[in-house]
């Protein structure tokens, strides 16, 4: 069984904080992807890496993937109230059709 | 471009009903995979659709069972509920061809209560 274990579970910042999400594995994914949801809403996308020591930007938001594409961090620099939610790690390995998910990161950002 | 739609979005049965959710992918998406999420376990894969064929399944009991039609809108149904099946149900659509699409889109999901 793949697992995804994510840290930390909880986070609780100020507005301006910056802070890193952290996603691990001991299986091998292909591809990886961090979605964000709110509550009663499904997961919205945010990115997907493919390439071990892939870095990809997106606003505020950095993502990376392992070298060994067993792990990925978000790094989100000067949080925002908006930036609220559960953040999500996902990957897949190269033949399977479905998602293993991490176990989650609750983020809230106060002002 | 209209996103995934799930309908209905809120449910309440009674242990030992039936119940049916229906998943409309993105248009042109023809990989429908369907997600249990509850707050013990997470997000949990249920199986995924491609083709009106079950592509994949994960480790649910075959209560849970599903399927696709020609025009990729896929259900889910499970049957004889029990209080664990409470959870919401999330549907995903991806427009990947090949097993293994590395994109999916969720839809809002269904948030079913068992009573």
């Amino acid at each position: 069984t793949q697992l995804l274990e994510q840290s930390p579970q909880f986070l609780s910042i100020q507005e301006g904080e910056n802070l890193t999400v952290y996603c691990n594995s001991s299986s091998v994914f292909s591809s990886l992807q961090w979605y964000r949801q709110e509550p009663g809403e499904g997961p919205v996308l945010l990115v997907t890496v493919v390439t071990g020591g892939e870095v990809k930007k997106l606003k505020r938001l950095t993502f990376q993937f392992g070298d060994a594409r067993k792990d990925s961090s978000l790094h989100i620099t000067a949080a925002q109230p908006g930036d609220t939610g559960l953040y999500l790690c996902a990957g897949n390995t190269g033949t399977a059709s479905k998602l293993t998910f991490g176990t989650g990161t609750r983020l809230q950002v106060t002002l | 471009k209209a996103g995934v739609t799930q309908t209905p979005r809120y449910l309440i049965k009674t242990r030992g009903q039936q119940v049916t959710l229906s998943c409309s992918p993105i248009s042109g998406h023809r990989s429908v995979s369907w997600y249990q999420q509850t707050p013990g376990q997470g997000l949990q894969f249920l199986f995924e659709y491609f083709s009106e064929t079950q592509r994949n399944k994960g480790n649910f009991p075959g209560r849970f069972s599903g399927r696709q039609f020609s025009n990729s809108r896929s259900e889910m149904n499970v049957s004889t509920l029990e209080l664990g099946d409470s959870a919401l149900y999330l549907c995903a659509s991806s427009p990947s061809a090949v097993a293994g699409g590395i994109t999916q889109y969720f839809g809002p999901g269904t948030r079913l209560t068992v009573l």
